[in-house]
């Protein structure tokens, strides 16, 4: 079965401090896998895709096949990237994006 | 223009009104679709059209009804809706349809819906 787990609910951290989102999927093909991200009040918007492997507001994202992971971190978070993060899997060319279940990031200053 | 815009932002309607939520992009995407997001949930896939053509239905119960009059546009038809289906109503494209990466979705802001 296609799947992601986005394990925690709430993260709470304070400025400055180093992020850590947790993403892991099951798939049994080759997957894609990407972050968005949701600001309070606007659209949600793709942050980050793995074949990019970019680093977008000081994000990155590594996919591990091992441990059929893809988390998102950031070594110094920052207020403003208070927001809701999904971590999705696009399982080919069939048009289907499957989200976990949402993060909430809260940066405390 | 490189935003999806939706009609309207806002949408109360009774359970035996028809109405209908509209979606523009003029980015030249040839993917679009629909999701449901509830309050604090992830968005859920409706349906995706390719080229104009529907290709995804997730088991979409009748009484929604999309449309694709051009590659630009995309409605959603809603007729004797359950006050369970309130939600917020995203539309989103994407650059490539069939045989491209998916993945890359633009997201409208949304249409909330209220059903009484």
């Amino acid at each position: 079965a296609q799947r992601v787990t986005q394990p925690e609910k709430l993260l709470s951290v304070f400025k400055g401090a180093p992020v850590e989102l947790k993403c892991n999927y099951s798939y049994s093909g080759s997957p894609e896998l990407f972050w968005y991200v949701q600001y309070s009040r606007q659209r949600l918007q793709l942050l980050l895709r793995h074949i990019s492997r970019e680093s977008i507001k000081g994000f990155t994202a590594d996919l591990n096949k091992g441990e059929t992971s893809f988390h998102l971190k950031k070594p110094f978070a920052q207020e403003e990237d208070s927001a809701m993060y999904y971590c999705a899997l696009s399982t080919g060319n069939t048009g289907k994006l499957i989200f976990g279940q949402g993060t909430t990031l809260q940066v405390k200053p | 223009d490189t935003e999806v815009t939706q009609t309207p932002k806002h949408l109360v309607m009774g359970m035996t009104n028809k109405k209908s939520l509209k979606c523009e992009q003029h980015m030249g995407h040839r993917a679009m679709y629909w999701y449901k997001q509830k309050a604090k949930k992830p968005p859920e896939l409706m349906f995706v059209y390719s080229y104009e053509k529907l290709s995804i239905n997730e088991s979409v119960p009748s009484r929604f009804s999309p449309e694709c009059p051009n590659s630009s546009l995309l409605n959603l038809h809603l007729h004797a809706l359950q006050p369970e289906d309130s939600a917020l109503y995203l539309c989103a494209s994407s650059p490539t349809g069939t045989g491209g990466p998916f993945g890359e979705l633009f997201f409208g802001e949304g249409s909330r819906l209220t059903v009484l």
